[in-house]
């Protein structure tokens, strides 16, 4: 069974330009979680679907961050426009629902913003 | 606020020796609790989790963990490291969120 897909894994822009990241679930999994991974930090959420409903998005930055997950399966993060300090490391996971209390992570998207 | 310490950045141990990493919670109830590993590279994956019940818990790779309300910890041990246990090592509390600690860094010599 194939992992949680994410891509690019890297990707390296200039500051005020726009990048987005994509993430595909493991297939069945309801609930799809975009982190934010700072060097030397734990991931902390930036939001929550169940299904295409984004049910957590309290700390999202709304004003340069953006996302989606049409019909359900597969999700997009956006950033417009980057800012230096957005250089991290952004994970998707996934699992069958919120009560699972087991998430799946995929590789991650390193991004270095110049 | 839920909270997740882990006051270890990093730990050094031989191949051989045994392992434990610290972890401590702040949460009202009995939280879900969970131990993730990382490798460089790679995204985390589930070491173990505990819910409720036998508070001395299971998990892959020969590690376990023991939750311990008293003491607000749940701390993970390994009795024998191996070398490709190097990585980083997160532990997290669920309340109606996953909430990470900083992590610990573990370094094995041969």
């Amino acid at each position: 069974e194939a992992g949680v897909v994410q891509s690019p894994r890297y990707k390296i822009i200039e500051k005020k330009q726009p990048v987005a990241f994509w993430c595909n679930p493991i297939s069945g999994h309801n609930t799809l979680y975009w982190y934010l991974q700072n060097l030397g930090q734990g991931p902390e959420l930036l939001i929550r679907y169940e299904n295409e409903e984004a049910v957590d998005d309290s700390q999202l930055p709304k004003d340069r961050f953006s996302a989606e997950r049409l019909k359900g399966v597969d999700s997009t993060l956006k950033i417009q426009p980057a800012e230096l300090g957005d250089s991290a490391v952004y994970l998707c996971a996934s699992s069958l629902d919120q009560t699972s209390g087991e998430l799946f992570f995929g590789e991650g998207s390193r991004l270095t913003v110049l | 606020a839920q909270s997740v310490t882990q006051p270890d950045i990093h730990i050094t141990v031989s191949e051989g020796a045994s392992l434990e990493l610290r972890c401590n919670y702040s949460y009202g109830a009995t939280p879900y609790l969970f131990w993730y590993v990382q490798s460089p590279g790679q995204g985390l994956q589930l070491l173990l989790k505990y819910f409720s019940g036998d508070t001395l818990v299971q998990g892959i790779k020969g590690f376990e963990a023991e939750f311990k309300r008293s003491q607000s910890s749940f701390n993970l041990r390994k009795p024998s490291v191996h070398w490709s246990d190097a990585a980083e090592y997160f532990c997290a509390v669920d309340t109606d969120k996953l909430i990470f600690g900083t992590g610990t860094r573990l370094q094995v010599f041969p």
